[in-house]
């Protein structure tokens, strides 16, 4: 299965300024999913990203909120924008792997103050 | 109705015992595929089993242990000889076409020395 490199693992940061979380994948694949994991909770898809053409973003979540990049077939970027502290979560990246289900990246544990 | 449904939000079990997690889920599409996966507290998700719906067999990987019942709907994983890492979060989750995943809300397991 394909392996994920996710950055930053972590990050404190002040409301109203964004991240850039980054994804780079060892093999080319179509499709990188995003999700977001709030404290206590269970993944929630924030968008799918294809290469070539704009993300898919799941209801209730927007572009210019999560602004996501797919340069290429093995790169992924999501921003979340204008934080506040309810966007404090991890968020993880991942990839379709067959039968193993979704490879995850190592996530980004986000917390704004 | 929800996709995937796990009851347990928390489980205890003694050290080198035997541990049951349930799932259940909801589809009408044929051909499906059931996963668990295991987040210890660095927040990462990592692949435990897979099940897919026409498997005629019940899906083992080392000390895990899928328990399907196709027509209860249920999946439920078994872990025997708990060990204390096996202490995390772990989600149920099911795709229709691999086009889409579905994760339950997690069960923290807790072992106990």
């Amino acid at each position: 299965s394909a392996v994920i490199s996710q950055k930053p693992s972590r990050d404190i940061c002040q409301r109203g300024t964004s991240l850039t979380i980054q994804c780079q994948v060892d093999s080319q694949v179509t499709m990188m999913f995003w999700y977001r994991q709030q404290p206590g909770q269970s993944l929630t898809l924030i968008a799918t990203a294809n290469q070539g053409s704009e993300a898919t973003y799941e209801s209730g979540f927007v572009i210019d909120k999560f602004p996501i990049s797919r340069p290429n077939l093995t790169f992924s970027t999501l921003t979340v924008s204008n934080m506040s502290p309810e966007d404090s979560s991890i968020y993880l990246c991942s990839v379709g792997s067959g039968n193993y289900g979704y490879t995850f990246g190592s996530g980004t544990r986000l917390t704004v103050v | 109705a929800q996709k995937i449904t796990q009851t347990q939000p928390g489980m205890f079990v003694q050290e080198k015992e035997a541990v049951t997690l349930d799932c259940t889920y909801d589809t009408s599409d044929p051909s499906y595929g059931l996963f668990w996966y295991k987040q210890p507290s660095s927040g990462e998700m990592i692949f435990l089993i897979y099940q897919g719906s026409y498997d005629q067999q019940n899906a083992t990987e080392g000390r895990y242990s899928l328990n399907f019942q196709k027509a209860r709907k249920s999946a439920n994983l078994v872990i025997s000889a708990s060990q204390l890492g096996d202490s995390a979060m772990y989600f149920c989750a099911m795709s229709e076409n691999f086009n889409k995943f579905y994760f339950g809300s997690g069960t923290k397991l807790n072992v106990k020395p």
